[in-house]
């Protein structure tokens, strides 16, 4: 069965570093989303990506944050000058077209010292 | 506004046995969907099941469904026959009808099955 898949599992980053998640979403998919989960807490909305723009986004995703679908294949989270609160676990999902159900990575675990 | 409430941050359950795992909502939508999803240790989340509100029917997939009270704004999943693969993280989510955009998720509940 298709599944999203996200690199890396971990990274670990200085403050104010620059860091790329990416994620390869199902191949059919149309609608792609970021989330995020800081320890102990909810999962937060980031934002949302259809047709090449994002559709929606949080007042989490401010401008140090953006995404890009560089090819046919990866979604990516970049995030430019990172924060010692950035530190969580970052899901990727995505959904078809106009489907409720978002299928999810495994999440990439991000530390930022 | 919309928000998401799970107030058992943990629950245990013997294998075999039923469990019920809670989940409120606050909102001012007429129309929209809920969903509980699972993660298993270190894997993704999955969907368990999905409830449109306009339905009054409850929602069952196989030992899984749910008790949705949209007056109470009440959603909650019942397990039967609970299994040791059942231990998860389970989140309930909401999402508006017509915004295929995102959801707003319950801070989850840890399911311990017990052999």
């Amino acid at each position: 069965e298709p599944e999203v898949t996200q690199t890396p599992s971990h990274q670990v980053t200085q403050m104010g570093q620059e860091v790329i998640l990416r994620c390869v979403p199902i191949s059919n998919h149309l609608y792609f989303y970021w989330y995020r989960q800081i320890l102990g807490q909810k999962v937060e909305f980031l934002v949302s990506f259809y047709n090449n723009e994002i559709s929606e986004k949080s007042e989490i995703f401010d401008d140090q944050f953006s995404v890009e679908r560089p090819d046919g294949s990866n979604f990516t989270l970049k995030i430019r000058s990172t924060k010692l609160e950035d530190s969580a676990m970052y899901f990727c999902a995505s959904s078809e077209y106009h489907k409720y159900e978002q299928y999810f990575g495994p999440g990439t675990r991000l530390t930022v010292t | 506004a919309q928000t998401v409430t799970q107030s058992q941050p943990e629950m245990s359950v013997q294998e075999a046995e039923t469990v019920t795992l809670s989940c409120t909502y606050d909102t001012s939508e007429s129309d929209y969907y809920l969903f509980w999803y699972k993660q298993p240790p270190s894997r993704q989340m999955i969907l368990v099941i999905r409830q449109e509100a306009y339905k009054q029917q409850n929602a069952t997939e196989n030992r899984f469904s749910v008790n949705f009270q949209k007056a109470a704004k009440s959603f909650s999943l019942k397990i039967s026959d609970s299994q040791l693969g059942d231990t998860a993280m389970y989140f309930c989510a909401f999402m508006k009808h017509g915004n295929f955009n995102k959801f707003y998720f319950g801070s989850g509940t840890k399911l311990n099955v017990k052999p």
